[in-house]
């Protein structure tokens, strides 16, 4: 079955360390986006990238970093600049075309140790 | 500004009874919207989208929202709640040159009373 793959589904950070989520789909689709969502505050736009080597900083990039050099996977690196990382972070993905709907995957909910 | 509002955080309504979650735009252009479904701890699924045509959209579970341009609204509707559709609930507008980049309110959480 085709889908977007988030994991892993929990994930535990340390002080000073970097955390990876990984984000894999394969719907074939160009774009891809990261959200992080924190309650009674809705989805906020992370990064997103509508092509393979390609991306832009969103609503809220500081602290975290992207990379896209397959197009089906497109990784989220929390640094240890980004002091409040205690969220659940969703990946989505749309094909190209007016209007595409975007699909998400079932997040990753990051804590702090 | 691009915006989307859901002025309700907050909704309980009896199961067996009509539900209407409201959904306030600003957007320069003709706007695509979406209404998306979440239940704790997992991903948004899609519910139904809009970009043109009949202004009555139908959805998956037997949602439906409608379009109002002149009020900059696209209010979700359910003719009669199921206890499983406790959820939260969110609204959003896609932006951009082909409306792929989303822009979401702050959702409603829906409670359901047996």
């Amino acid at each position: 079955d085709g889908g977007i793959t988030q994991s892993p589904k929990y994930l535990f950070r340390k002080e000073g360390q970097n955390v990876t989520l990984s984000c894999e789909q394969n719907l074939n689709h160009d774009a891809m986006y990261w959200y992080r969502q924190d309650p009674g505050q809705g989805l906020r736009l992370i990064y997103y990238s509508q092509i393979v080597n390609d991306f832009q900083k969103g609503d809220i990039a500081e602290g975290y970093s992207v990379s896209r050099e397959k197009k089906e996977s497109f990784p989220l690196t929390v640094t240890s600049a980004q002091k409040n990382p205690t969220a659940f972070y969703l990946c989505a993905s749309h094909r190209t075309g007016l209007g595409q709907p975007q699909h998400f995957g079932d997040g990753t909910r990051l804590s702090i140790l | 500004a691009q915006s989307v509002t859901q002025p309700d955080i907050h909704i309980t309504v009896s199961e067996g009874a009509s539900l209407e979650l409201r959904c306030n735009y600003s957007y320069g252009a003709t706007p695509y919207l979406f209404w998306y479904v979440q239940s704790p701890g997992q991903g948004l699924q899609l519910l139904l989208k809009y970009f043109s045509g009949d202004t009555l959209v139908q959805g998956i579970k037997g949602f439906e929202a409608e379009f109002k341009r002149s009020q900059s609204s696209f209010n979700l509707r359910k003719p009669s709640v199921h206890w499983s559709d406790a959820a939260e609930y969110f609204c959003a507008v896609g932006v951009g040159n082909q409306g792929g980049k989303l822009i979401f309110g702050q959702g409603t959480e829906l409670s359901v009373k047996p």
